[in-house]
């Protein structure tokens, strides 16, 4: 039968304003962590990442914060874009692995 | 700057056949992957490869595949007999070190199965 992808949860936002996106991550044992953006027909392009022993990293115009207590990650997006507008994931590496394990996605859509 | 490349951009092959996807790493990269994302789902890691070897695999990653680096730049994915469900995007990566440090995609190959 036909397979049914996953229905993503989207964050509208007006252009200007700032983003949040949060994900939450499954593996206790992951070490390191990174956002990927994906527009469509192309792939993941690195955004930022973060080592387990930091709380926040800073980009330009992004940031991201990690909080290991309830294994949850943030990207936030200042100033937002209509360029920003994509589909935005999370990818946890845990510290016995290279393998990316990614989360589920969360589509930004910017509005003027 | 240094991209991964991807070749072709869209396959279409019709079940039961081999098709060979192909990739060319960033050039002083050491470590490979293949990912594949099913229309509309996450992205799933199939295999990484360093020193002309497996590193790791998951359970998508049976006997109908295989990978090489056949020369210096080229770093291939073959799938021995496409089955439907083998459709999908599939991106490759690499990566200067092991695990800790980013891994880069390429643009992917969108592979049809009739």
């Amino acid at each position: 039968g036909e397979s049914v992808g996953l229905h993503l949860p989207t964050l509208s936002v007006q252009e200007g304003d700032n983003s949040i996106i949060n994900c939450a991550y499954s593996n206790s044992a992951s070490d390191y962590f990174i956002w990927y953006k994906q527009e469509s027909g192309k792939g993941p392009q690195f955004i930022i990442d973060i080592r387990s022993n930091m709380d926040k990293r800073q980009g330009q115009r992004v940031t991201v914060l990690l909080n290991k207590t309830v294994k949850h990650l943030s990207l936030q997006i200042a100033a937002t874009q209509p360029g920003d507008s994509a589909v935005y994931f999370c990818a946890e590496n845990p510290d016995n692995t290279d393998k990316l394990i990614f989360g589920t996605g969360t589509r930004l859509q910017v509005f003027p | 700057e240094p991209e991964v490349t991807q070749t072709p951009s869209h396959q279409v092959t019709q079940m039961g056949q081999e098709v060979i996807l192909r990739c060319v790493p960033i050039s002083n990269h050491l470590y490979f992957y293949w990912y594949r994302q099913i229309l509309g789902q996450k992205v799933e890691f199939l295999v990484s490869f360093y020193n002309n070897e497996i590193s790791e695999k998951s359970e998508i990653f049976d006997d109908q595949f295989s990978v090489e680096r056949p020369d210096g730049s080229n770093f291939t994915l073959k799938i021995r007999s496409t089955k439907l469900e083998d459709s999908a995007m599939y991106f490759c990566a690499s990566t200067s070190g092991q695990g800790k440090d980013t891994q880069y995609f390429g643009p992917g190959t969108r592979l049809t199965v009739l």
